[in-house]
């Protein structure tokens, strides 16, 4: 099976400029998670998708946003950009069943604000 | 809120020695689970270990086990024989049943010395 994809996987934009991350989960994995990593905040939790649907919400302002499509893909959007976005964005998906079951990561999409 | 604190920065074993790395916890909840995760090097976060709160047996897989002291909310990890591929940062997490978001703790980095 293949694994958690994520796309692009570098990208390099200005301030007040937007941008959107996409992330393609596991085959059959319905939940779609979104984590931004940062040396000074570590991971911190942005959403999670499950059907389509946005069932939890971190601490983030509402420049931070996402959908999921039908066919569980996933994009995140941050508009006007500022230099603290800049962070490696790490989606992750997850099987049935509930918060026990693990959580598979993608390579991350790494953002850099200039 | 849950909050998850890691207090050790970085930690270096010698290859084939045993390692600890600790890890505690708060959360108001009585039914979550715990994770471990590891990010090696420009590498995919993969799950080590879990546990579910509500079982008092500590779970191993392979060189790895934990120490789980619910009383004390900690979640120590113990890495035995351990190889030059566990060099890598480790992240403790908590997820609380109904909810789809992993809490992390800041980190571990985690030197292997051949």
């Amino acid at each position: 099976k293949a694994g958690v994809t994520q796309t692009p996987r570098y990208l390099i934009k200005t301030r007040g400029q937007q941008v959107t991350l996409s992330c393609s989960p596991i085959s059959g994995h319905r939940s779609v998670s979104w984590y931004q990593q940062t040396p000074g905040q570590g991971l911190q939790f942005l959403f999670e998708y499950f059907s389509e649907t946005q069932r939890n919400k971190g601490n983030f302002p509402g420049r931070f946003s996402g959908r999921q499509f039908s066919n569980s893909r996933s994009e995140m959007n941050v508009s006007t950009l500022e230099l603290g976005d800049s962070a490696l964005y790490l989606c992750a998906s997850s099987p049935p069943g509930g918060p026990w079951n693990e959580q598979f990561f993608g390579p991350g999409t790494r953002l850099t604000v200039l | 809120a849950q909050t998850v604190t890691q207090s050790q920065p970085e930690m270096s074993v010698q290859e084939a020695e045993t390692v600890t790395l600790s890890c505690t916890y708060d959360t108001s909840e009585s039914d979550y689970y715990l994770f471990w995760y590891k990010q090696p090097p420009s590498r995919q976060m993969i799950l080590v270990i879990r546990q579910e709160a509500y079982k008092q047996q500590n779970a191993t897989e392979n060189r790895f086990s934990v120490n789980f002291q619910k009383a004390a909310k900690s979640f120590s990890l113990k890495i035995s024989d351990s190889q030059l591929g566990d060099a890598a940062m480790y992240f403790c997490a908590v997820i609380i049943q109904g909810a789809q978001k992993l809490v992390f703790g800041q980190g571990t980095r985690l030197t292997i010395n051949p």
